[in-house]
């Protein structure tokens, strides 16, 4: 089964701290991987996606199909990083089924 | 533009009752699609459509009812709404078939509370 696997719940760090949210998944074909992020009062957007290999606001993911993981990393974290953050999959149902992890919430403290 | 417009933003009901969720977006995108979101789960696919007059169901279709019949709106319908239907609910809309891989634009949501 597909599946997308986040297991923090919570992520709580202080200002400047590195930070990596993770992200695992089951798929036996070749994902796509994607970082969607809610903002508070804020609609969910997306933050990067592997194939773009970008840095988006400081935040990478590398795509380690050995590990199945897609990890969002950010050396230093900010307050306004704060935010609800999901990991999503496109598997075998391609872009129209997105798979979204269980999402991570991330407190940035002063 | 407005982007993905969703309405009502919260809604009650009572067990039984039936009601129809409305999402509009006004980026002339072919793809549609209804998410819940509920607490540990993330968001779980419901239904989506491909264009006008298409739709298909996602993870977790029972309940729930769509059509599209214009490429700007995807009402989601509770024929008999239950307390398993609280949740909160996206749309979300994507650029056509040959930008297959575009971001997921999502409205506000609504939260729904059956009773």
């Amino acid at each position: 089964a597909q599946r997308v696997t986040q297991p923090e719940k919570l992520l709580s760090v202080f200002k400047g701290a590195p930070v990596e949210l993770k992200c695992n998944y089951s798929y036996s074909g070749s994902p796509e991987l994607f970082w969607y992020v809610q903002y508070s009062r804020q609609r969910l957007q997306l933050l990067l996606r592997h194939i773009s290999r970008e840095s988006i606001k400081g935040f990478t993911a590398d795509l380690n199909k050995g590990e199945t993981s897609f990890h969002l990393k950010k050396p230093f974290a900010q307050e306004e990083d704060s935010a609800m953050y999901y990991c999503a999959l496109s598997g075998s149902g391609g872009y129209n089924k997105l798979i979204f992890g269980a999402g991570t919430r991330l407190a940035v403290h002063p | 533009n407005a982007g993905v417009t969703q309405t009502p933003k919260f809604q009650v009901l009572k067990t039984g009752q039936s009601m129809t969720l409305q999402c509009a977006q006004d980026m002339n995108h072919e793809y549609m699609s209804w998410y819940r979101q509920d607490p540990g789960m993330g968001l779980r696919l419901i239904h989506y459509s491909v264009g006008a007059g298409i739709t298909d169901q996602g993870e977790v279709p029972n309940g729930y009812n769509v059509s599209r019949s214009t490429t700007e709106d995807f009402p989601l319908r509770l024929l008999s709404a239950a307390p398993s239907q609280t949740s909160v609910y996206f749309c979300a809309s994507r650029g056509g078939t040959l930008i297959e891989n575009s971001p997921l634009h999502f409205g506000n949501g609504t939260r729904l509370t059956v009773t």
